[in-house]
């Protein structure tokens, strides 16, 4: 199995509060991409990174921050969360050739109340 | 971003059937892999099968095959033999160059039901 790890992989939080979830890789693998799942959604794109402090947004970013200071290491903040952004969240990690599988972690179920 | 569609929501197949599950895309671009993974209860992502646009040939990953029409952006997942373990959410994803840092882009998703 990939080495990919996400932490915590449950929380509860409140409204109004900031949260940060973690993914740690030991692939050295240069792209890492966070997703959210909701029911009926699939999977959305919230950012991704393509190298140390490499950072771009995706489909669904808005409120939202990533930061990757080491390639190990990909960080996802909400700065002040919502009952919204109550989910299931994964990081998935790849290399850059194109048919490369994406390899993902076991996901954290996030809960804003 | 690339749109998946996977038009049946939920599906449910027999023990030992086969049963074809569907996914077309909208692109413009010639150079493109289409993916299809597989997340159980535990919620694990895995990859079932991929398939790269400039082949013709359809993959083959053991009871799992895919119908790829690249004139028609269908991409459908054939499961034969279906066992209880392959019940699961199926999604269907594509991914191009253009698209950003080699994202993957997911379908919703459809559910298998296997039934004995």
């Amino acid at each position: 199995d990939a080495g990919i790890t996400q932490s915590p992989r449950h929380k509860v939080t409140e409204t109004g509060t900031p949260v940060t979830l973690r993914c740690h890789q030991t692939e050295n693998h240069r792209y890492m991409y966070w997703y959210r799942q909701d029911p009926g959604h699939g999977l959305r794109l919230i950012h991704y990174s393509y190298g140390v402090k490499d950072t771009d947004k995706g489909e669904v970013s808005d409120g939202y921050s990533v930061s990757r200071s080491k390639t190990e290491d990909f960080l996802l903040t909400l700065e002040s969360a919502t009952s919204s952004q109550t989910s299931v969240y994964f990081c998935a990690i790849s290399e850059s050739d194109l048919g490369t599988e994406a390899f993902f972690g076991q996901g954290t179920r996030l809960t804003v109340v | 971003a690339q749109t998946v569609t996977q038009s049946q929501p939920e599906m449910s197949v027999q023990e030992a059937e086969t049963v074809t599950l569907s996914c077309t895309y909208d692109t413009s671009e010639s150079d493109y892999y289409l993916f299809w993974y597989k997340q159980p209860p535990s919620r694990q992502m895995i990859l079932v099968i991929r398939q790269e646009a400039y082949k013709q040939q359809n993959a083959t990953e053991n009871r799992f095959s895919v119908n790829f029409q690249k004139a028609a952006k269908s991409f459908s997942l054939k499961i034969s033999d279906s066992q209880l373990g392959d019940a699961a959410m199926y999604f269907c994803a594509y991914r191009s160059s253009w698209d950003s840092g080699y994202a993957l882009n997911f379908g919703k998703g459809t559910s298998l039901l296997v039934t004995p």
